[in-house]
């Protein structure tokens, strides 16, 4: 069964602390791994997709990078507005659809 | 384009009630999926669609829920009868399956309490 587990649950930073949230997963043959980014009342939205093991992808203060176990989502000076609950995702196999998702870490950035 | 459209965005309703939940999905996309999110399991895949046909229904809890996409820009979530447990948050998502690309964009959800 694919397992995806992150850490920590909370993450609480002040303005311009760097740090960076971990995904594990156990998924076979990986077939890629999310990032989402949801805030209080909404929808889960988009950040990154990763394929493969040393790839990483970037948005604004935001850096996403996978290895063949896990990935980490790394946030670079974070504002008050990067406060949010991160999602990470994986799907593996044959499916285009089937993703297991982690409880996500709620990020709290003080000013 | 709107996104992934949901309705209602918020319903009450009474023990043993029927439910019905609705999205409609970004226009192309091929895939649609229904996801329930609670504090203690998280985000959990209910069922999915390609090409309007039910692929995998795997996650659905029990008989009293069904879901159908009678075309490719319409689709509903039934609960019948309703139960305090069901309470939650659905979301609709949707994807297109092009080259290697397919990340799922999710609709706001329908807030469902069942008294």
């Amino acid at each position: 069964e694919d397992q995806v587990t992150q850490s920590p649950e909370a993450l609480r930073l002040q303005e311009g602390e760097s740090s960076s949230l971990n995904c594990s997963y156990t998924v076979s043959g990986l077939r890629g791994l999310f990032w989402y980014r949801q805030d209080p009342g909404k929808g889960p939205e988009f950040l990154f997709t990763l394929y493969s093991a040393g790839e990483e992808k970037e948005k604004e203060r935001l850096k996403a990078t996978l290895t063949k176990k896990e990935s980490f989502l790394h946030i670079t000076a974070p504002k008050p507005e990067d406060s949010a609950t991160y999602l990470c995702a994986a799907t593996g196999g044959t499916s285009y659809g089937k993703l297991t998702f982690g409880q996500g870490t709620i990020l709290t950035v003080h000013p | 384009d709107a996104g992934v459209i949901q309705s209602p965005r918020h319903e009450v309703t009474e023990m043993g009630q029927e439910v019905t939940l609705r999205c409609k999905p970004i226009s192309g996309h091929d895939y649609l999926f229904w996801y329930r999110q609670t504090m203690m399991r998280g985000l959990e895949l209910l069922i999915y669609f390609n090409n309007n046909v039910p692929i995998d229904d795997s996650g659905m809890p029990e008989d009293r829920f069904s879901a159908k996409m009678p075309n490719a820009s319409f689709s509903t979530l039934k609960i019948q009868p309703s139960e305090p447990r069901d309470s939650a948050v659905y979301f609709c998502a949707s994807s297109l399956v092009r080259g290697g690309d397919f990340e799922q964009f999710f609709g706001p959800g329908t807030r469902l309490t069942v008294l």
